[in-house]
C-alpha cells in the first residue's frame, strides 16, 4: 500500500543507548522531516531532507542524526538517548515545498528512554 | 520568525452543537497557506483543510469551515454539528514558503465532544 511507514511504533529503551527510528514513503516525495511531539510545545522539527543525500537541522536538532541515501528512506538516529528525549516522533513527506501541498504523516513512534 | 498560536488549550462541545476553534499567526510573507490537522487518539495526522493567503473566500470541508482573517492574522476552524469522533487534538500550522518546506504548527487545542 502507498503511504508512509514508521517503525517501530513502541520503543523503550536505556538511557545512553543507540536507537534509530526507522521512516519510509512510497510516493517518492522528494521532502521528508522529522518532528518530535511533546504536550505543550506541539510539534517542533528536529531534521528534514530536500532530496536523497541532502539533510540540514531543524527547530531541535541537537542529540540526533539522520541520513537519507535513499529517496523513500529517512531513519532518525539518537546516538545516546536521554530522558529529554522522551517524545513521539512524526516522519513526513511532502510533494513540494511550497503551495498547499500537506504533509503526510506516518502514524508515530512512541519513544521512552529510562 | 513565524510563528502560530492556538490560545485555547482545551475546549469542549456538546454533541450536534458547534465549536470555533481559534488560531492566530505571524508571517512577513505575502503569499502562505495555512492548514488544520486533526489528531486522535490513534495518534495519526489527519489533515482537516487548507487555505491559501490569497483567495478570499473561506475554505470549506463538510462540517468544517474556517473564518480566514489575513489582516488580523486570525485562521479559525468552525466545527458544525459535532460528533464524537470530531474530539481529537487540533493543530493549525502555517507554510512560510521557506527552503525548508516544513510547516510551523502551533501547540494544539483538546476537543471533547459530550454526548
Amino acid at each position: 500500500d502507498a503511504g508512509i511507514t514508521q517503525s517501530p511504533r513502541y520503543k523503550i529503551t536505556e538511557t545512553g543507548r543507540q536507537v534509530t527510528l526507522m521512516c519510509h514513503q512510497t510516493w517518492s516525495h522528494s521532502y521528508m522531516f522529522w518532528y518530535r511531539q511533546d504536550l505543550g510545545h506541539g510539534l517542533r522539527l528536529i531534521y528534514y531532507s530536500a532530496a536523497a543525500d541532502i539533510t540540514d537541522k531543524g527547530e531541535v536538532p541537537d542529540g540526533y542524526v539522520v541520513s537519507r541515501s535513499k529517496t523513500e528512506n529517512f531513519p532518525l538516529t539518537l546516538e545516546s538517548a536521554t530522558r529529554s528525549q522522551t517524545s513521539v516522533y512524526f516522519c513526513a513527506s511532502r510533494y513540494l515545498r511550497e503551495g498547499d501541498s500537506p504533509l503526510h504523516f506516518g502514524n508515530g513512534t512512541r519513544l521512552t528512554v529510562t | 520568525a513565524q510563528t502560530v498560536t492556538q490560545s485555547q488549550p482545551e475546549m469542549s462541545v456538546q454533541e450536534a452543537e458547534t465549536v470555533t476553534l481559534s488560531c492566530t499567526y505571524d508571517t512577513s510573507e505575502s503569499d502562505y497557506y495555512l492548514f488544520w490537522y486533526k489528531q486522535p487518539p490513534s495518534r495519526q495526522m489527519i489533515l482537516v483543510i487548507r487555505q491559501e493567503a490569497y483567495k478570499q473566500q473561506n475554505a470549506t470541508e463538510n462540517r468544517f469551515s474556517v473564518n480566514f482573517q489575513k489582516a488580523a492574522k486570525s485562521f479559525s476552524l468552525k466545527i458544525s454539528d459535532s460528533q464524537l469522533g470530531d474530539a481529537a487534538m487540533y493543530f493549525c500550522a502555517l507554510n512560510n514558503g521557506g527552503s525548508q518546506g516544513n510547516l510551523i504548527f502551533g501547540k494544539g487545542t483538546k476537543l471533547s465532544v459530550k454526548p
